[in-house]
């Protein structure tokens, strides 16, 4: 993998539903995976910085995994409500000629519906 | 409160024309990003600075520059030679991170337009 991948694009899902979205991102020269939410008219709010494999980070009901050998991140929320409708957005190093930056996925727009 | 401000939240060009979109920051950080976003796209990063005085490039610079005078300030200019500056443009600062473990902090955006 070369870029930085999230996957669903969009998700609906309905109030009190758990789900989980997936962040691929190239293993080698691995930093830190970071996630952000993104909420409408809002700007991105940072949720985890992870940095080393088999690290789990947790926020109220949302929580995430990493596995840095295998170059995937889980994002999990438990009990989703109407206020975790956002864009979840990953990012990644990436080691370029340029050096070493955060790329961006093109996130997981959720929407919690009644 | 701390944050980052970015103004206007829309401005428009005209062809041939350059711009400069504002960024300010009042949490003492000492690196600043400029942020690009496109329909279907992640958001890719146009430049960036570790310190007053510096910057880098990012990966789609061209047709932009930036200075960093002031810690504080980091303002982005979209000149003509930006030949598709429509777009959603977002400012970030973070604690400086040589290691890419340290959370960015993000302004509300300013979205551009051509008349």
């Amino acid at each position: 993998i070369l870029n930085v991948e999230q996957s669903p694009q969009s998700l609906h899902v309905q109030e009190g539903d758990s789900t989980n979205f997936t962040c691929s991102f190239p293993s080698s020269n691995f930093y830190a995976l970071h996630w952000y939410r993104w909420e409408t008219a809002k700007s991105p709010e940072a949720l985890f910085v992870m940095t080393l494999n088999g690290d789990e980070k947790k926020k109220g009901r949302i929580s995430a995994t990493l596995n840095t050998k295998e170059g995937y991140s889980y994002l999990y929320i438990k009990g989703s409500q109407p206020e975790d409708s956002a864009t979840y957005l990953c990012a990644s190093n990436i080691l370029t000629g340029g050096g070493n930056k955060l790329t961006f996925g093109t996130g997981t727009q959720l929407k919690v519906e009644l | 409160d701390g944050g980052i401000t970015q103004s206007p939240k829309y401005l428009f060009r005209k062809e041939g024309q350059n711009v400069t979109l504002s960024c300010e920051q009042n949490l003492n950080h000492d690196a600043m990003y400029w942020y690009r976003q496109d329909p279907g796209q992640g958001l890719r990063l146009i430049y960036y600075s570790q310190i007053v005085n510096d910057f880098q490039k990012g990966d789609i610079a061209e047709g932009y520059s930036v200075s960093r005078e002031k810690k504080e300030s980091f303002p982005l200019t979209v000149t003509s030679a930006q030949k598709n500056p429509t777009a959603f443009y977002l400012c970030a600062s973070s604690i400086l991170d040589v290691l890419n473990n340290q959370p960015q902090h993000f302004g509300d955006g300013t979205r551009l337009s051509i008349l």
